[in-house]
């Protein structure tokens, strides 16, 4: 099945600062999905990006498909943006694919 | 629009015991997911119905776990009897699944399970 590897794993920053989460994936896709997992454990949706660039606030992300990555930029980062966040894949017919999720703290 | 909803939040349960948890998805989703999240990973896909036919359910644990959506609409999943290794997040999901168009999925809260 699609492989997907998150980096990096653990993330420190200092409100204010800016930040990039990067997602490799096996296989083509036709989802991708970008989340934020809360610390009350709800998972957020984020973006839906198969392919092409989105911008939502601080937060805008990028797939390029045909290399089989996706980036997603926080810039001024807020304590609130502390959590999980996970990139999910889904090639053809096939499941859901989580990766292991990158852990962002932000401290004041 | 009313997001995926379920209950309970919280369930702590003894070994042996069953449990059960239900979904409402998002109003006109066809396909619905169940998910399991043990600490410190991802979700893991258990079962996908579409409407209310099984779509995959090659992860479920049929042994014990079971799941069901009645008229296409809500869901239950049940464990029964509940193991140690059971303690862990059970998320809903629900989609759209038009081809060429959208395939994004809408997470419920989750029910956390603890099984002592």
């Amino acid at each position: 099945g699609i492989q997907v590897e998150q980096s990096p794993p653990d993330l420190i920053l200092q409100e204010g600062a800016n930040s990039t989460l990067r997602c490799n994936f096996s296989d083509s896709v036709n989802n991708l999905q970008w989340f934020h997992q809360n610390p009350w454990g709800q998972l957020i949706n984020l973006f839906y990006i198969p392919s092409g660039t989105k911008q939502n606030g601080r937060l805008s992300a990028t797939t390029v498909a045909t290399e089989r990555y996706s980036l997603l930029y926080i810039s001024s980062s807020q304590t609130t943006d502390s959590g999980v966040y996970f990139c999910a894949v889904q090639g053809g017919s096939e499941k859901l694919v989580f990766g292991k999720g990158t852990k962002l703290t932000v401290n004041p | 629009e009313a997001g995926v909803a379920q209950s309970p939040r919280y369930k702590i349960i003894e070994k042996r015991q069953s449990v059960a948890f239900w979904c409402n998805p998002i109003s006109g989703h066809a396909t619905l997911y169940w998910y399991q999240q043990i600490l410190g990973q991802g979700p893991k896909l258990l079962i996908q119905f579409q409407n209310n036919g099984v779509v995959d359910d090659s992860q479920l644990p049929k042994d014990r776990f079971s799941a069901e959506r009645l008229k296409g609409v809500d869901s239950t999943l049940k464990i029964q009897p509940a193991k140690l290794e059971d303690s862990a997040v059970y998320l809903c999901a629900s989609s759209l699944d038009i081809p060429r168009y959208s395939y994004e999925q809408y997470f419920g809260p989750g029910t956390r399970l603890t099984v002592t």
